[in-house]
């Protein structure tokens, strides 16, 4: 069936450093992908997402590129702040499944430090 | 972006009650909702897929007794956690389907504390 691995965390990064959380799925046909974000003690809020190959996601300076030659879809971005600490999931949405279900990753945590 | 909201946030119980959770969608309708549930530093679980005018269907190992659902409207889902114990506590998050953006859209989560 349908999957979604992420990079396990925590990840713990200073201030303006460089983030990348990897993910990657695997899928029967062509999903559409997600990045969401769960800040603590809070719901998940969608951060952003692509529907097809090279379609790039963004927002809030965080960027996700669709890669289907590479089946992923990680998430980066170039300068993190402490504000940025929480965990993020990637997701798939296939629509050969029931409608609208998605495939979750596990969850990265990440703890920006000033 | 779209707005999904859940009452209450937060809820302490006694054993052996029952508790209902409701699930918004404010700026769409949603003809599916989901029901999720959360451990400590863990993903999320789906328990069940909410479809409006029709029965739940509930993933396998979840008691359809024991978690109802109700979808009455395309605003609307409800879950009630029945005959509560202490290790229904967990962290339960509702999203919405949002059709046309083929998008789910999440809600706050409702923290249960059974006693």
């Amino acid at each position: 069936g349908d999957s979604v691995t992420q990079m396990e965390g925590p990840v713990t990064l200073s201030e303006e450093a460089f983030l990348t959380i990897n993910c990657t799925y695997t899928a029967t046909g062509y999903p559409s992908l997600f990045w969401y974000v769960q800040y603590p003690g809070e719901g998940l809020q969608l951060l952003l997402k692509a529907t097809k190959a090279d379609d790039k996601g963004s927002n809030k300076g965080f960027e996700a590129t669709y890669r289907k030659e590479t089946t992923s879809f990680h998430l980066e971005k170039g300068s993190v702040q402490v504000s940025d600490s929480a965990v993020y999931f990637c997701a798939s949405l296939n629509y050969g499944g029931s409608q609208g279900n998605l495939i979750f990753g596990k969850g990265t945590k990440l703890s920006v430090k000033p | 972006g779209a707005v999904v909201s859940q009452h209450p946030s937060r809820v302490i119980c006694k054993s052996g009650t029952s508790v209902k959770i409701e699930c918004r969608s404010l700026d769409f309708q949603a003809t599916t909702m989901f029901w999720y549930r959360q451990f400590p530093k863990q993903s999320l679980m789906l328990m069940a897929t909410s479809n409006e005018g029709s029965k739940a269907t509930y993933e396998q190992g979840v008691e359809k007794d024991k978690f109802l659902i109700n979808h009455a409207s395309l605003t609307l889902s409800t879950l009630t956690v029945t005959s509560a114990h202490p290790e229904d506590s967990s962290f339960y998050i509702c999203s919405a389907y949002r059709t046309g953006q083929e998008t789910q859209y999440f809600g706050p989560g409702t923290r249960l504390l059974v006693l």
